[in-house]
Formats: C-alpha cells, sequence, structure tokens
C-alpha cells in the first residue's frame, strides 16, 4: 500500500516552455501533497504543500507564479514549471500523506532537463 | 523553525557490521521522527519511523532510538548487506506537517 506514482520520469524541455509533472496516489485518498526539489548530492527542499480543493502553500523563495501547483482531486496533483529556464533543471520529487495519516510517502521523482 | 542535523555524511562499513547514523534537531515540541532510505534516481523511501512517545522500534535489522531530552535520535542497521547501500534521511516533524530534513547520510556497504 501507499504507492506515489509520478509522471513523466524524465522530461528534456527547451527553455522558455512549459512542462507539467503529475503526481498520483494510487492506493490511497491524499488530502495533503507535497513537492520537493533536489539538487545533486543534496537533501530535499520543499517547494510547497498542497491541500486538496485549495491553493497551494509555498515556501519562501519560491515563485509560485512559476512553480504552479493544482490539487483538483485527492488522487492528483500536478506542478507546472512556466517559463523554464536551464537554472530549473533538477530533480522534482512529490510526495503525498493520507487523511489522518502522519508519514508522506514519495514518488519516484522526475528528472527536468531545461536546454 | 526547526533544524536538523546529521552525521556523518558518508559511511563505509563492511557487509555484515553495523551502521549507525545519527541526527539532532531543535524543536522541543517535534513529536515524528522518520528515516527515508534513497537509491541513486529513485525517490526517498520510508523506511522505519518513531512517535515522540516511544523511545525505541525495530523492524528486523533496522531500529530507531530517541532521545528527547537530548533531542537526537539514531538509526541502527545490524548485519548490513551490498543492498543497503543508499543515501539515508532523517526528518523531524510536529504534527506531522512540514518535514525538516537532514542532509543525508551516504552509506557504502562493501562486499
Amino acid at each position: 500500500g501507499a504507492v506515489v506514482s509520478q509522471h513523466p520520469s524524465w522530461v528534456i524541455c527547451k527553455s522558455g516552455t512549459s512542462v507539467k509533472i503529475e503526481c498520483r496516489s494510487l492506493d490511497f485518498q491524499a488530502t495533503t501533497m507535497f513537492w520537493y526539489r533536489q539538487f545533486p548530492k543534496q537533501s530535499l527542499m520543499l517547494m510547497a504543500t498542497s491541500n486538496e480543493g485549495s491553493k497551494a502553500t509555498y515556501e519562501q523563495g519560491v515563485e509560485k507564479d512559476k512553480f504552479l501547483i493544482n490539487h483538483a482531486s485527492l488522487t492528483l496533483s500536478t506542478l507546472t514549471v512556466t517559463s523554464a529556464h536551464p537554472e530549473d533543471s533538477s530533480f522534482y520529487i512529490c510526495s503525498a500523506r493520507g487523511q489522518g495519516g502522519d508519514t508522506q510517502y514519495f514518488g519516484p521523482g522526475t528528472r527536468l532537463t531545461v536546454l | 523553525g526547526e533544524n536538523v542535523e546529521q552525521h556523518p555524511s558518508t559511511l563505509s562499513v563492511q557487509e555484515g557490521d553495523s551502521a549507525v547514523i545519527k541526527c539532532t534537531y531543535s524543536d522541543s515540541a517535534s513529536n515524528y521522527f522518520p528515516w527515508y532510505k534513497q537509491e541513486l534516481g529513485k525517490g526517498p523511501q520510508l523506511i522505519i519511523d518513531i512517535r515522540s512517545n516511544v523511545g525505541e522500534k525495530k523492524d528486523q535489522r533496522i531500529a530507531v532510538t530517541l532521545n528527547k531530552t537530548a533531542k537526537h535520535f539514531s538509526l541502527h542497521i545490524t548485519e548490513t548487506q551490498p543492498e543497503d547501500s543508499a543515501v539515508y534521511f532523517c526528518a523531524a516533524s510536529r504534527g506531522f506537517n512540514k518535514f525538516y530534513f537532514g542532509s543525508g547520510t551516504k552509506l557504502n556497504v562493501k562486499p
């Protein structure tokens, strides 16, 4: 149980384009989803927290207009990187927590490369 | 806010030996402490967790201990195997909301 999937697993795009990453909880309802960014050999950096049906809460320093998060259902959250630039290249990981749950279950991550 | 420090940053052990990774936290109100294992190119996987009302928890070869007074918790892996090689992250949380992660420990188990 507690499986979280992400799609795509990797994506390469041109500078200036937008990229959408999907995060799905496959066998539980995720009332809260989290989006992280991870640079090579570094820890996870929380970007935003989203609750189903509500606007996401962004961490300090994260541009909400650049990283659009939508949590429209209890099993799906999306992260859209708008007007991507090479500095946005990173490993993006989502996690999900069920109602009344305590821990976060992580997806496999999405490797974004912006040329 | 919470600050979690993790040591060591790298750890090499011989197969069959034990490995210990330590974390300290600053917020005495933190009450949930999970440990994650991350293999190269993959997302973190929960391996064990502990709540503040428990001092120790064990699951086969893996155990976690918590000292609330000293504000530190540790991951213990016994009888290490090559497949235990990965990066391990500790985290602390208050009320199961935002997780504060340690900087990670790269464990290398030599066959």
